[in-house]
């Protein structure tokens, strides 16, 4: 149980376009899901939470009309990443909390963006 | 400002010894307590959660929780190559979101 998928797994994309990443809960509800970069050799670093059918709550220093998040089934959340820049290409991963009255977070594999 | 403190390695142990992974947190309030493992290149994967103080053991692995002195320790019996890995501390302090530590890289030579 508590599985959590991302598609796609990797992508890369020419500086300016828009890249959407989806997360999914495949065997739970979840209604909050969460969304970190990480760059290479730090730390996860969280961008936003998502709650199902609300709008997100980004963390201070995100821009959140560049990182558009949408959570609108218990079961789907997704990042768009706006006009994305070379500054932007990380790895973005998602989580969720399989339920209200845990907090435990199970992560979906990532997403590796390489924007050129 | 709530911290996770993570000592960053590498730990080196050889095969089959124990390792020794620490963590400290500044929120006297925290809750609950993850231990999570991260392969290069992949996302993390829960290894162990713990709430109460004490230790808790599942398998190779034993997580330590000392609330008084604001520490979690988590124990890799019998290590393994395969146990390389970044080892990342989590922290919840009664919100939703966790704080993570930046991890500690652990190497097991065979």
């Amino acid at each position: 149980g508590a599985v959590v998928s991302q598609h796609p797994s990797w992508v890369i994309c020419k500086s300016g376009t828009s890249v959407k990443i989806e997360c999914r809960s495949l065997d739970f509800q979840a209604t909050t899901m969460f969304w970190y970069r990480q760059f290479p050799k730090q730390s996860l670093m969280l961008m936003a939470t998502s709650n199902e059918g609300s709008k997100a709550t980004y963390e201070q220093g995100v821009e959140k009309d560049k990182f558009l998040i949408n959570h609108a089934s218990l079961t789907l959340s997704t990042l768009t990443v706006t006009s994305a820049h070379p500054e932007d290409s990380s790895f973005y991963i998602c989580s969720a909390k399989q339920g209200e009255g845990t907090d435990t977070q199970y992560f979906g594999p990532g997403t590796r963006l390489t924007v050129l | 400002q709530k911290e996770v403190e993570q000592n960053s390695g590498p730990l080196s142990v050889p095969e089959g010894a124990i390792a020794s992974l620490n963590c400290t947190y500044s929120d006297r309030v925290s809750q609950s307590f993850f231990w999570y493992r991260q392969y290069s290149g992949k996302s993390p994967e829960l290894i162990m959660s713990i709430y109460s103080n004490g230790d808790k053991e599942d398998g190779r692995f034993t997580a330590q929780l000392n609330k008084a002195s604001q520490y979690v320790s988590l124990l890799i019996r019998d290590s393994q190559p395969s146990d390389s890995a970044t080892y990342l501390c989590a922290v919840n302090s009664g919100y939703s979101t966790l704080t993570f530590g930046k991890g500690t890289m652990l190497l097991v030579s065979p």
